[in-house]
């Protein structure tokens, strides 16, 4: 089974700067889906931003953007000018193209904004 | 129009009670999962189910009983409740194949055994 590595349980960023968050996963497949999805205090899991492993571009919403390295095997988040509502739990997560109905996370990362 | 819904979004309940959880998706998928997180955020797959059929079942005490009525519903049954049932548990839907789409969640469910 695929494997996603969140290796900073906690994070704190200042407001308005930048912070990144790191992604790491273990597969052998050439074709599948990464994403970062944020469950802030109310405990709803909201997407944040995906990418297709085809793809060469990095994926890019608004503040939010990702840094994917397809040979390294990693998909960090980086958040631009992060706001107090950006404090949350962020969930690394990984989606095979073949068995398209398994979704792997990672163990998440808590992102604290100092005011 | 709540794509994934779940009731009820709390539950208290006694040691050695059955209970169960609903879920409804209106997206028209064909997967839908259940999830428990613990107080340390860790997401666990329990169950998948494709199309009314069981496809993943992770290892979980058979306490949990699944069921799919219709691939728009799926329900969680949970016999003879313990302390460390206590959780959220989150139910999510998403199209298998030839779609790019994530998982949608529903608002959890948060248990308490007590």
């Amino acid at each position: 089974a695929q494997t996603v590595t969140q290796s900073q349980p906690e994070m704190s960023v200042q407001e308005a700067e930048t912070v990144t968050l790191s992604c790491t996963y273990d597969t052998s497949e050439s074709d599948y889906y990464l994403f970062w999805y944020k469950q802030p205090p109310s405990r709803q899991m909201i997407l944040v931003i995906r990418q297709e492993a085809y793809k060469q571009q990095n994926a890019t919403e608004n503040r939010f953007s990702v840094n994917f390295q397809k040979a390294a095997k990693s998909f960090s988040l980086k958040i631009s000018d992060s706001q107090l509502g950006d404090a949350a739990m962020y969930f690394c997560a990984y989606r095979s193209d073949l068995t398209g109905n398994q979704f792997y996370f990672g163990t998440g990362t808590s992102l604290t904004v100092i005011p | 129009d709540t794509a994934v819904s779940q009731t009820p979004k709390y539950l208290v309940t006694q040691m050695g009670n059955d209970k169960s959880i609903k879920c409804e998706q209106n997206l028209g998928h064909d997967t839908m999962y259940w999830y428990k997180q613990d107080s340390k955020k860790f997401l666990k797959i329990m169950f998948s189910y494709n199309n009314k059929e069981l496809i993943i079942n992770e290892t979980v005490p058979n306490r949990f009983s699944p069921k799919s009525p219709d691939k728009a519903h799926l329900n969680l049954h949970i016999n003879s409740l313990e302390l460390g049932d206590s959780a959220v548990y989150f139910c999510a839907s998403s199209q298998e194949s030839g779609s790019r789409d994530e998982q949608f969640f529903g608002p959890g469910t948060r248990l308490t055994v007590l």
